[in-house]
């Protein structure tokens, strides 16, 4: 079992639609979580941090369930520049490891 | 000048050639890592450094040597590779620490083996 999973999409939706994705993790140990977002033939970037009480960044909302290890990523009224792999990623206890998900792409249509 | 700056962003290479990545980080960063990224896979982390040392070796192949001079500068070093090493390496740096949680990456190297 891959330690970070998601599903790899391509989700395609229609400009503001709402728009979501899951991921989870197998690592129980995990302590910190985070939504990263990679355009086409570019470096990833962060995109938000996740908190045990969600957390909201404008149009894009981040839950976590640890009981379920499940991490979401909300994204409202998509726009054509949301277009991108989201990527899932955990940073494994203590100490700068961070796992990455393989991603899952969006695609917003006009 | 962006932060991380990562050289040569394309590179060809046969798999008897010796090459070398290379990677700065402008941003006064004391931990450095390079990641593999193959299509359709999640990033792989190859190596980490913290403060110049080796804290992170991902059960990588010898054919990949890193480098870390100082806290600025890392390289790859590349020798002996196979076509299946054909991906995009990414460098990243980020402040070491309890916390630690943005990676700030290069725009990477993107190699081929033939």
């Amino acid at each position: 079992r891959k330690e970070v999973e998601q599903d790899p999409g391509p989700f395609n939706v229609p400009e503001g639609a709402t728009v979501a994705f899951n991921c989870t993790y197998s690592n129980s140990a995990s302590q910190s979580f985070f939504w990263y977002r990679q355009d086409c033939r570019k470096e990833p970037k962060l995109l938000m941090s996740v908190y045990s009480s969600g957390n909201e960044d404008g149009r894009f909302t981040a839950q976590l369930n640890r009981a379920s290890q499940y991490i979401s990523l909300l994204i409202r009224d998509s726009k054509l520049s949301d277009s991108a792999t989201y990527l899932c990623v955990v940073r494994r206890e203590y100490g700068n490891k961070l796992v990455f998900g393989a991603g899952t792409i969006l695609r917003v249509k006009s | 000048e962006t932060g991380v700056t990562q050289t040569p962003r394309h590179l060809v290479m046969g798999m008897t050639n010796k090459k070398s990545l290379k990677c700065e980080q402008h941003l006064g960063h004391n931990a450095m890592y390079w990641y593999k990224q193959s299509a359709k896979k999640p990033l792989e982390l190859m190596f980490v450094y913290n403060f110049k040392e080796q804290t992170e070796n991902n059960s990588v192949p010898s054919r990949f040597s890193p480098e870390c001079p100082n806290s600025s500068h890392l390289f790859l070093h590349l020798h002996t590779l196979q076509p299946e090493d054909s991906a995009l390496y990414l460098c990243a740096s980020s402040q070491r620490g309890p916390n630690t949680g943005e990676l700030f990456f290069g725009e990477g190297s993107r190699l081929t083996v033939l």
